[in-house]
């Protein structure tokens, strides 16, 4: 887990105003994940990629932009056409796929982003 | 898609007792089921996964149980301790898909 960062931990936005919520990782994983994580909800898929220079949609993604440019970065910007954004942001990765071709599962989460719109 | 339902949403022991979660999913070719523990404010962690070739995995006091033909998985701790209170999410899995978590169990060890 060590190796996810996500900064900054607090961001505070104003409402009309669009905001990136960075995410590294130093794991060498392809794939990475945005989820969204409200109180007494579970996460909620926003984005994910597999690869570099390829993104896909979840279950949320209105309102929300990704870029994948390099592995070990993927940042997601809030727009506002994002209605409600306050939320806990977590990003996480997997490697993908294995040496063998299989794909391997356990996801790794970053420590967060509390995003709150003021 | 899979759909993931957690119960119950509240769960409080005394210490020493045991504790079960469980969850149902509803895509019979799910084949992945993690555990993750998450403390407040927190990042959600991994304490246990199974795969759908195997009906029971232990890891110390954590240990958890899956049936296929009932599509349902579920996590026991034993000899609870205070440290263990958190939120527990489960989550289900199918080859390359996405993971889909169920909402959550609010786990309270009362010493």
């Amino acid at each position: 887990d060590g190796g996810i960062t996500q900064s900054p931990k607090y961001l505070f936005r104003k409402e009309g105003q669009n905001v990136t919520l960075s995410c590294e990782q130093n794991l060498n994983h392809d794939a990475m994940y945005w989820y969204r994580q409200d109180p007494g909800q579970g996460l909620r898929l926003i984005y994910y990629s597999q690869i570099v220079n390829d993104f896909q949609k979840g279950d949320i993604a209105e309102g929300y932009s990704v870029s994948r440019e390099k592995k070990e970065s993927f940042p997601l910007t809030v727009t506002s056409a994002q209605k409600n954004p306050t939320a806990f942001y977590l990003c996480a990765s997997s490697m993908g796929r294995s040496g063998r071709g299989r794909w391997t599962d356990t996801q790794y989460f970053g420590p967060g982003t509390r995003l709150t719109v003021l | 898609g899979e759909n993931v339902e957690q119960h119950p949403s509240t769960l409080s022991v005394q210490e020493g007792d045991s504790a079960v979660i469980k969850c149902t999913y509803s895509d019979s070719a799910s084949n992945y089921f993690p555990w993750y523990k998450q403390e407040l404010g927190k990042r959600p962690q991994l304490i246990i996964d199974i795969r759908s070739n195997v009906g029971e995995k232990k890891d110390q006091r954590i240990a958890v149980t899956l049936n296929k033909t009932a599509k349902h998985f579920s996590l026991h701790i034993t000899e609870t301790q205070p440290e263990d209170s958190a939120v527990y999410f489960c989550a289900a899995k199918r080859g390359a898909n996405n993971l889909f978590f169920g909402t959550g169990t609010r786990l309270t060890v009362i010493p």
